[in-house]
């Protein structure tokens, strides 16, 4: 498959913590997008990031990405209630302008 | 306020009655693609459409239509909805250059019965 392979599925962790998750992919890319879902309404995009870019940065979010492991991560930094949500990679591939989207992260954050 | 508004919400139907989900974008995106979202799947592309009167199949079209007569409006046609389209529909437009930023709609959740 093409899609990105997220990890872990889901995540559960305190107010304040860190969350981290990771987006796997098997063939090489144009771009990594992060998108936000909360609890079935539409994607909101977060962060993009080109393959000749190794990290960026959007407020709380840090995104880094090893083409040579083809993954990518996003950290959310002090995390808080309003995170919740569920998080997707979408992958570019060089030769389309389609974007291909993981299965996606469940972050719950607990108050 | 920039925005992609998909109509209606919530639809339940029948097996075999034609349906029509309207998907419209205020931000001038020549970009518009529809996506279906079932658990465990992630979304999956039912088509796209590069520009008016220009639109192609995504990873999942069988069973749908669609149709591209104005930059804003990219609605989504069920001919004869079954079962197995039961799903959680979005629409989104993209933003053009390097951008590429989805704006995705709130979601259309068909039930068909």
């Amino acid at each position: 498959s093409q899609q990105g392979e997220e990890d872990p599925q889901a995540l559960s962790i305190q107010e304040g913590e860190n969350a981290t998750m990771n987006c796997s992919y098997k063939t090489s890319i144009n771009n990594l997008q992060w998108y936000r879902q909360n609890s079935g309404r539409g994607l909101v995009h977060l962060i993009l990031i080109r393959s000749n870019e190794r990290e960026k940065h959007s407020g709380r979010l840090r995104v880094t990405l090893d083409t040579s492991k083809k993954s990518s991560s996003l950290l959310i930094t002090a995390s808080r209630a309003a995170d919740t949500a569920s998080y997707f990679c979408a992958l570019r591939m060089d030769s389309s302008y389609k974007l291909i989207f993981g299965s996606g992260t469940r972050l719950l954050v607990r108050p | 306020e920039a925005q992609v508004t998909q109509n209606p919400r919530y639809l339940i139907t029948v097996t075999g009655k034609k349906l029509t989900v309207t998907c419209s974008q205020n931000m001038n995106h020549e970009y518009m693609s529809w996506y279906r979202q079932d658990p465990g799947l992630g979304l999956r592309q039912i088509y796209y459409s590069m520009n008016v009167e220009v639109t192609d199949k995504g990873d999942v079209p069988e069973g749908y239509k669609v149709s591209r007569k104005e930059k804003r409006n990219f609605p989504l046609i069920l001919e004869s909805p079954s079962p197995n389209q039961t799903s959680l529909y979005f629409c989104a437009s993209r933003s053009p250059g390097g951008d590429e930023k989805l704006f995705f709609g709130s979601g259309t959740q068909l039930s068909v019965l």
